[in-house]
């Protein structure tokens, strides 16, 4: 069965501070692997896109990295904004239509 | 920037009413999506269209139906509502351009059947 599971399901940090965010994903046949960051009330919005031979990924300061021998993801943000508080959405794609969603980390930055 | 805009912000309706939700993408996309959102579970897909007139099942289609008469524009249709599809739903379209086609999505529509 295809699936996409997150943790932790919640995260607080202070301003200033990196954290990690992981993904364990069961996607076959698989794709690529995605993150997405949802504002609150707002829809997702694409932060990286890796396939099978990336293994990292670089969007400002998010990084995501990728393994595909466990079938793990992570998305490092460093030195964390107030605007960085959101749900993070990990993804895996299998095929050209299917999207399996995990249910996210929803993150909140503290001053 | 790709523009991907729902109709509506906020909706109420009645259980029994047939609800329009309307979705309109301004990049010339291929694929077009609906999904729902609820607390504790992750995007579900309901319907996706890659073609005009063309449509496929998602995970939950039942109760509802999709309408795609121009490329642009993704109705999403509930036949009867009820107070089960009381959600969040958000419409996203992406480009086949490359294989790994980015998806865009809409601000959402939160819906509310009474």
């Amino acid at each position: 069965k295809n699936q996409v599971e997150q943790s932790p399901q919640s995260l607080i940090i202070l301003e200033g501070k990196n954290c990690t965010l992981q993904c364990n994903y069961t996607v076959s046949p698989f794709s690529n692997l995605r993150w997405y960051k949802q504002d609150t009330g707002r829809g997702p919005v694409s932060l990286t896109i890796m396939t099978f031979s990336e293994n990292t990924k670089s969007n400002g300061r998010y990084t995501a990295t990728l393994d595909a021998d466990t079938k793990q993801s992570s998305l490092h943000i460093t030195a964390s904004q107030l605007s960085d508080s959101a749900s993070y959405i990990c993804v895996g794609t299998s095929g050209t239509y299917k999207y399996i969603f995990g249910t996210g980390t929803r993150l909140k930055v503290l001053a | 920037d790709v523009k991907v805009t729902q109709s509506s912000r906020y909706l109420v309706k009645r259980t029994g009413e047939k609800v329009f939700l309307e979705c309109v993408q301004d990049m010339d996309h291929e694929n077009m999506f609906w999904y729902r959102q609820d607390p504790g579970l992750g995007l579900r897909l309901i319907y996706f269209s890659y073609d005009v007139k063309m449509k496929e099942k998602g995970d939950i289609p039942e109760g509802y139906s999709v309408s795609r008469e121009k490329k642009e524009r993704f109705s999403l249709i509930l036949e009867s509502a009820s107070t089960n599809q009381t959600s969040m739903y958000l419409c996203a379209s992406s480009s086949l351009a490359g294989g790994v086609g980015i998806q865009y999505f809409g601000a959402g529509t939160r819906l509310s059947v009474l």
